[in-house]
Order: structure tokens, then sequence, then C-alpha cells
């Protein structure tokens, strides 16, 4: 089956780059069935989506990050990634990839999350 | 921008009674709802899409139900296993979510 796995590091300072990668296996990142999205959850919190690509390249962000969010997508690996600039204590989270059905905007696949603290 | 609010914030209930969760929508979704059961360290878990389609591998007590602005997430008879937190989700937003914990 289908499983999603983040991997990057856990500690980014505050005013860099936060950068994530997805790794899917069991299946094909270039189905046109799905878009591969990003979501965060500080901590004690609720869910925010962050982002998402389609297989072809095309993306779609949260309009109250989207100045600081690029998705990319390499097919070949089979991989999706995150990059999100000058962050701050407020982008401290743990932060998911997920698969979302085009037909029912529902994220049906998660991967089991990366804790990224962001700290001096 | 769609707005979901969820209700209520905690649910205290016991193993064996029924469990029901409110979803509002601040305008029509048509019938566009998920639900979510999320544990402790654990990532979310799909349970219901369309409103009420169960997920693969979902247990019958889990039902969905509403359309347009009011959503319902209903389980039966509550196991151990389902204390949780639960989130409802339209696109790309999500509910605050509502926890239900054992009373």
């Amino acid at each position: 089956q289908v499983q999603l796995q983040e991997s990057g590091p856990g500690l980014v300072k505050p005013s860099q780059t936060l950068s994530l990668t997805c790794t899917v296996s069991g299946g094909s990142i270039s189905s046109g069935d799905y878009y591969w999205s990003w979501i965060r959850q500080p901590p004690g919190k609720g869910l925010e989506w962050i982002g998402y690509i389609y297989y072809s390249g095309s993306t779609y962000y949260n309009p109250s990050l989207k100045s600081r969010v690029t998705i990319s997508v390499d097919t070949s690996k089979n991989q999706f990634s995150l990059k999100l600039s000058s962050v701050t204590a407020a982008d401290t989270a743990v932060y998911y990839c997920a698969r979302e059905t085009v037909v029912t905007d529902a994220f049906d696949i998660w991967g089991q999350g990366t804790m990224v603290t962001v700290s001096s | 921008e769609i707005v979901l609010t969820q209700s209520p914030a905690t649910l205290s209930l016991s193993p064996g009674e029924r469990a029901t969760l409110s979803c509002r929508a601040s305008q029509s979704v048509s019938s566009y709802l998920a639900w979510y059961q999320q544990k402790p360290g654990q990532a979310p878990r799909l349970l219901i899409y369309d409103a009420s389609n169960r997920a693969t591998g979902i247990p019958a007590r889990f039902s969905g139900s509403g359309s347009g602005t009011d959503f319902t997430l209903t389980i039966s008879s509550l196991e151990p296993e389902d204390f949780a937190v639960y989130y409802c989700q339209q696109r790309r937003t999500f509910g605050p979510g509502t926890k239900v914990d054992i009373k």
C-alpha cells in the first residue's frame, strides 16, 4: 500500500529556510488522481494546510503562507518537497505530508509527521 | 474563505456510550466534508469523506451525516481506542477539533 515518509532537519534557526522532503512508496506520485500536500500542526494546536503540488508541477498555497512557501516535485524520485523561508518560532510544528484525493478533497494517506523546531 | 466550527470542544463520555460531534460551515459546502481521528503522537486518520462515506477499514460504529452547513459524526458505541481528537475538514480548511475523553 502507499506510504509517505517525511525527512529533513529537526532544528532550523530563525530567519533561515525550512526544507523537508516527502518520499512516496508503494505507488506513483505521477497519478493524476491525487494532490500532494503539506500540513502542519503546532504543539497542542490544530491542523493548518500549507499547500499542494500536482504531478504536473502546478501548485496551490495557503494565502497566509504563500509569500514564504515553495513546493516542488521530483517524479523520477517519487518525492515532493517543501521550502518555507524566513522562519520564526511560530513555524515550530509537526509537519505532515499527505495525499489528497482530487475527487473528494479528503486526505486519505498521511506520513507519520516530523517535528521541526525553530530556535537559535 | 470557509470557516468550520466544531462543538463541543470537549466531550466526556464512558465506553459504550454514543458520541455525537458537530461541525458547522460558514457557508454551504454541499457534501464535501471529511472527518479525521487523531491520537496523541500520531498523524490524523481519515474516517469519513463526502460527509457520509466511511474510509477503507473504518469500523461501522463510525457514521457521518449532513449536507450544506451542518454535519455530524456519530460513534454509536465508544470503544477504548476511540478516545481521541476529531477534526472536520472541507477542502483545505480544518475545524478546531473536538476532544473525546473518558468520563
